[in-house]
């Protein structure tokens, strides 16, 4: 597709559960970031990978939190053991040589 | 650590009337600034940003922004506003150099445009 897709784009689980989101960036972008949106809050930051690593995970909030792009495409942001705080909108965003980051629509988590 | 302060989490205007929407950041190093707007049910998208050099920044859609460094500002212009341009409006900051991927956002300001 020509932007960037998030699927699923609306995710209820229940408190406990493993969950996972799946990004698929542009074509051809080597660089591609996890943003969470919590109520009322900006985007803030997670994870970015250049390629099939991640070259900074700082913003994971705690090690129930973990991503992965095995093949330096798709990515995976999985959730082990979900809380009620973890809910918000999961945003992917990839790059290219411009720097500029294009996001997608986002996956809104909903943990009961 | 830097910070993005909006002012304004909401702001009414009449359509065709101006409208500024404001930005303060903080930060020990020289930074890169943005401005996203987010429509229903979209994602977010760029609409300009400062990097270097003039002050004043003209985006998409007719919006502008100017960079006062001495004020830590950068707020967001447009002379004459439409019923479309009705989104919520993100400032954000990074460093320069290499951790320029790393945005910090503002908690956002609902633009809306009434007839």
């Amino acid at each position: 597709g020509a932007g960037v897709s998030q699927t699923p784009s609306n995710k209820v689980t229940e408190k406990g559960k493993y969950v996972e989101l799946r990004c698929d960036p542009i074509s051809g972008h080597t660089a591609l970031y996890w943003y969470r949106q919590s109520l009322g809050q900006g985007p803030e930051f997670l994870i970015y990978f250049q390629g099939t690593g991640a070259a900074d995970d700082s913003g994971l909030p705690n090690d129930r939190f973990f991503a992965v792009r095995p093949e330096g495409s798709v990515s995976t942001l999985k959730i082990q053991r979900t809380e009620r705080g973890d809910s918000a909108v999961y945003l992917c965003a990839s790059s290219g040589v411009t720097g500029e980051l294009f996001f997608g629509e986002g996956s809104r988590l909903t943990v009961l | 650590a830097q910070s993005v302060t909006q002012l304004d989490s909401q702001v009414p205007v009449f359509e065709e009337a101006p409208v500024e929407l404001r930005c303060n950041y903080s930060s020990s190093v020289s930074v890169y600034l943005f401005w996203y707007v987010q429509y229903p049910n979209q994602g977010l998208q760029l609409l300009l940003k400062y990097l270097s050099g003039s002050t004043l920044v003209k985006g998409i859609n007719g919006f502008e922004a100017e960079f006062n460094k001495s004020q830590t500002s950068f707020h967001l212009r447009k002379p004459s506003v439409h019923i479309s341009d009705t989104a919520e409006y993100f400032c954000a900051v990074s460093e320069g150099g290499g951790s320029n991927y790393k945005l910090t956002f503002g908690k956002g300001t609902l633009l809306t445009v009434n007839p």
